[in-house]
């Protein structure tokens, strides 16, 4: 069985970071692109950003581009998304999801974590 | 990289259909046949239900399906059941960054 597992979020003050991580078990995560979406409390789904098996190919949403790093370690099947610059508005739980393919985009994303919440307050 | 339009709520009867639209434009969802929907009950993680348009994963029930014409994508629920009651959300491939729908919350009736 496919499991991710979130963890790194936390409270922090506006203007700081935070790095969360996502442990992947039960497939060939080489094999895989990788996301991470978002939902601010009441609202609904945001992609954040994704990453190509190879990490040949990263992606941003403009709200988060020169502020969020994704990166990924295949040996040690995780993946990883450095948080800087921290404003309120990026308050929200933190979803780890696997794509069916080797490059993101295309078909979605098919078995997701539980998620890690990031509030940002001061 | 705007949201996907979906209508806030749908409602059905137990054992009834609901269809939800899901509106893009010719840059996503009419560019390419790369929808996928989601469901999410609340407090739990999305699942995911449907991809390249219409295409179910395994052990998705077949009273999911999904089409698409134009800049606008359709989830239809079929034979709907209480645990149908959830959140839907579309997604679309848009050439770059990605982009879901607003979504909508089901009620069964």
């Amino acid at each position: 069985e496919v499991q991710l597992v979130e963890s790194g979020g936390g409270w922090v003050q506006p203007g700081g970071s935070l790095r969360l991580s996502c442990a992947a078990s039960g497939l060939k995560f080489d094999d895989y692109a990788m996301h991470w979406v978002r939902q601010s409390p009441g609202k609904g789904l945001e992609w954040v950003s994704g990453i190509s098996w190879n990490s040949g190919m990263k992606g941003y949403a403009d709200s988060v581009e020169g502020r969020f790093t994704i990166s990924r370690d295949n040996a040690k099947k995780m993946v990883y998304l450095q948080l800087n610059s921290l404003r309120a508005e990026d308050t929200a739980l933190y979803y780890c999801a696997k794509d069916p393919d080797y490059v993101w985009g295309k078909y979605g994303m098919d078995v997701w974590g539980q998620g890690t919440t990031v509030t940002v307050s001061s | 990289q705007s949201a996907l339009t979906q209508p806030p709520s749908a409602s059905g009867s137990l054992g009834q259909s609901v269809t939800i639209s899901c509106t893009g434009t010719s840059s996503d969802i009419g560019a390419y046949n790369f929808v996928s929907w989601y469901q999410q009950h609340p407090g739990k993680a999305p699942k995911f239900i449907i991809f390249e348009v219409s295409e179910r994963p395994s052990g998705v029930p077949d009273r999911f399906s999904g089409s698409k014409s134009g800049n606008t994508a359709s989830l239809t629920v079929s034979g709907l059941q209480a645990e149908d009651e959830a959140d839907y959300y579309c997604s679309s491939y848009a050439g770059g960054p990605y982009v879901f729908g607003t979504g909508t919350r089901v009620t069964v009736l």
